[in-house]
């Protein structure tokens, strides 16, 4: 069976602070795709990034960069110079082709002014 | 484009009522699925559909049914509500392969009293 999970419930952090969420997961499979999305307080769902499990490249967008290690089973997610609009719940996915896309519990994470 | 759409927004159910929750998308996505999201417990697959006339159980599937006569349409029926039904419902599209992203719905906000 496959697992992710988010361990941060919540965070909160001051403006322009760096902040990491972290993901674990597990899976048999070798090859398996991660996502992460957000979700602000308007509630929409947003795709960030995607992952697949023979590209251990780490990714950097903006503020934004991922961190995948696959000899740790971690995704994480780290914002740099963190901004109020960054408030949201974060969520970590798993996907290994069997159509079935697995979230984590997500991390609310806040932005303090 | 305008996405993945669902309606209503907002439900107010008693027990035992029947419902149609609306979801359409005009993306021509192969592959549409069901997502309830409770607090602390993420969002977990209800029922998915990876072509028309083929659906499938996720990981919540009672009390729920589902139907896709086109590409286009995966209407959500819940049967007879239950207070335990209550939760906010996505519905989500992509393109065939567990790779690509997934593009979610606004939402539909269900109250069962």
């Amino acid at each position: 069976a496959q697992k992710v999970t988010q361990a941060q419930t919540e965070i909160s952090v001051v403006e322009k602070e760096d902040v990491t969420l972290d993901c674990v997961y597990e899976t048999r499979d070798t090859t398996y795709y991660l996502f992460w999305y957000k979700q602000p307080p308007s509630g929409e769902l947003v795709f960030l990034i995607r992952r697949n499990s023979f590209d251990e490249q780490n990714e950097i967008s903006g503020r934004y960069s991922w961190n995948f290690q696959k000899s740790t089973s971690s995704f994480n997610f780290t914002i740099t110079a963190s901004q109020v609009v960054d408030s949201a719940v974060y969520f970590c996915a798993l996907n290994f082709g069997n159509e079935k896309l697995t979230f984590g519990t997500g991390t609310r994470l806040t932005i303090i002014p | 484009n305008a996405g993945v759409t669902q309606t209503p927004k907002f439900q107010v159910l008693k027990t035992g009522q029947s419902m149609t929750l609306q979801c359409a998308q005009d993306m021509n996505h192969e592959y549409m699925s069901w997502y309830r999201q409770d607090p602390g417990m993420g969002l977990r697959l209800i029922h998915y559909s990876v072509g028309a006339g083929i659906t499938d159980q996720g990981e919540v599937p009672n009390g729920y049914n589902v139907s896709r006569s086109t590409t286009e349409d995966f209407p959500l029926r819940l049967l007879s509500a239950a207070p335990s039904q209550t939760s906010v419902y996505f519905c989500a599209s992509r393109r065939q392969g567990s790779y690509n992203e997934q593009f979610f719905g606004p939402g539909t906000r269900l109250t069962v009293l």
